[in-house]
């Protein structure tokens, strides 16, 4: 099983510009998590899907970021227009609902930098 | 809301030292309870959990028991090494949501001396 796949593995690029960050989950798990990961404010859960639909994206911090999950194998987390403090790790996880059993495995996240 | 509260680091330790990290939760129903493992660069792995009060989790030698009359979690390992140096969080899943997510705690930074 290759795991989740993100990508780009890192990302540079310039305050203003549109960032779009991409994950593949693992075939055959229904839930999918983004989260963030800074310094100062620890892993914050921005959004996630169940079945390819979003359930809560309570966690994504403004208008400026928004996520898609077209289909069961894909989904994109875009950041428009992006600002310096959008700077962080952005991981992807995901996860077959089993009750009790539920585990998240995680992809290797996209080190993001906004200059 | 539901929450999960874990000790502040760095923890800094000698090889073959005992390993505390204290964890203590928040929660409306009946979680269940992880501590997921981040070493550097990669994305986090679980390393142990338990489903309900009493249970212990244990793997690669870390312990931690579900203690719901203290709602606590504590990660315990009788002897760490070099190789357990990493970032550890503490979560839990509310596992009567039909659709849960996953709470982290902040994390807490272990580094062991050789």
């Amino acid at each position: 099983d290759a795991g989740v796949i993100q990508s780009p593995r890192h990302e540079v690029t310039e305050m203003g510009q549109e960032v779009t960050l991409r994950c593949k989950p693992i075939s055959g798990h229904n839930s999918l998590f983004w989260y963030r990961q800074t310094m100062m404010r620890g892993l914050e859960l921005l959004i996630y899907f169940n079945n390819n639909v979003p359930i809560d994206d309570s966690g994504m911090p403004e208008d400026r970021f928004s996520a898609k999950m077209p289909n069961a194998s894909f989904s994109t987390l875009k950041i428009q227009p992006s600002e310096p403090r959008d700077s962080a790790v952005y991981f992807c996880a995901s996860s077959l609902l089993l009750g009790t059993n539920e585990k998240l495995f995680f992809g290797s996240g996209t080190q993001l930098s906004v200059l | 809301g539901d929450s999960v509260t874990q000790m502040e680091g760095p923890v800094t330790l000698s090889e073959e030292a005992f390993l505390t990290i204290n964890c203590t939760y928040t929660a409306t129903g009946y979680p269940s309870l992880f501590w997921y493992v981040q070493y550097p660069g990669e994305g986090l792995q679980l390393l142990l959990k338990a489903t309900k009060a009493d249970d212990k989790g244990s793997n690669k030698g870390f312990e931690a028991t579900y203690r719901k009359e203290t709602t606590s979690f504590h990660l315990e390992k009788g002897s760490v090494q070099v190789s357990d140096s990493a970032v550890y969080f503490c979560a839990l899943s509310d596992q009567y949501s039909s659709a849960s997510k996953i709470i982290f705690g902040s994390g807490t930074r272990l580094s062991i001396r050789p």
